[in-house]
């Protein structure tokens, strides 16, 4: 069974850091990409960030381009969110999320619980 | 980016109604539309691929169609736990949700 647990959320400042992570688990990590999707509180879904099977290509949403950077670990398991200069918008739950489909077309079909991002003073 | 405009964003049906849910892109995307579910305080959960492929283990009273601009979400008979919201995404470029819609008893 695909397991996906995301940890590392919390409370930050604006301007501030914070890495998110995602610990993946009943199936074969590094044979997949990854993404990050994330939902305001009460609003919709926001594709975030997208990293290939190797780590090697990755893509952004241009709200999040230049500030958020995308990882993983496959030795791990494990896929990364690093997030800086963070912005009241950018406050959320912050989901990962497994890709089935083929390299820039993706089909999320495994989805986290999510871990909470909140950006306030 | 492409914009994914889905209508209703709200929907009232009762068990057993036979529900379509629409979702318009800002231009053609082929058939690259997914359709999810989610519940309260749940993930999503990818109900339909490709714009026309059900998702192994999603039940077959779920169904998708359309290509270009314009695709269809249909629940042939609803269940009690289909009441959730309904999110289309598009992945022919940076991909983009629609705003959902909420079905509601």
């Amino acid at each position: 069974e695909v397991q996906l647990l995301e940890s590392g959320g919390g409370l930050v400042q604006p301007g501030g850091s914070l890495r998110v992570s995602c610990a993946a688990s009943g199936f074969t990590f590094s044979q997949y990409a990854m993404n990050w999707v994330r939902q305001a509180p009460g609003k919709g879904l926001e594709w975030v960030s997208i990293i290939s099977k190797s780590g090697s290509s990755t893509d952004y949403a241009d709200s999040v381009k230049g500030r958020f950077t995308i990882s993983r670990d496959n030795s791990n398991n494990t896929l990364y969110l690093q997030m800086n200069s963070l912005r009241a918008e950018d406050t959320a739950v912050y989901y990962c999320a497994k890709d089935q489909g083929l390299w820039l077309l993706p089909e999320l079909d495994s989805w986290g619980q999510g871990t909470l991002v909140t950006v306030s003073s | 980016d492409i914009q994914m405009t889905q209508s209703p964003s709200s929907l009232s049906a009762s068990v057993g109604d036979r529900v379509t849910i629409t979702c318009r892109a800002s231009r053609s995307i082929s058939s690259y539309l997914n359709w999810y579910q989610q519940r309260p305080g749940k993930a999503p959960k990818l109900l339909i691929y490709g714009a026309s492929s059900l998702q192994n283990g999603v039940p077959s009273r779920f169904s998708g169609s359309g290509s270009g601009t314009d695709f269809i979400l249909t629940i042939s008979s609803l269940q009690l736990e289909d009441f959730a919201t309904y999110y289309c995404q598009q992945s022919y470029g940076t991909p983009t949700f629609g705003q959902g819609t909420k079905l509601e008893i």
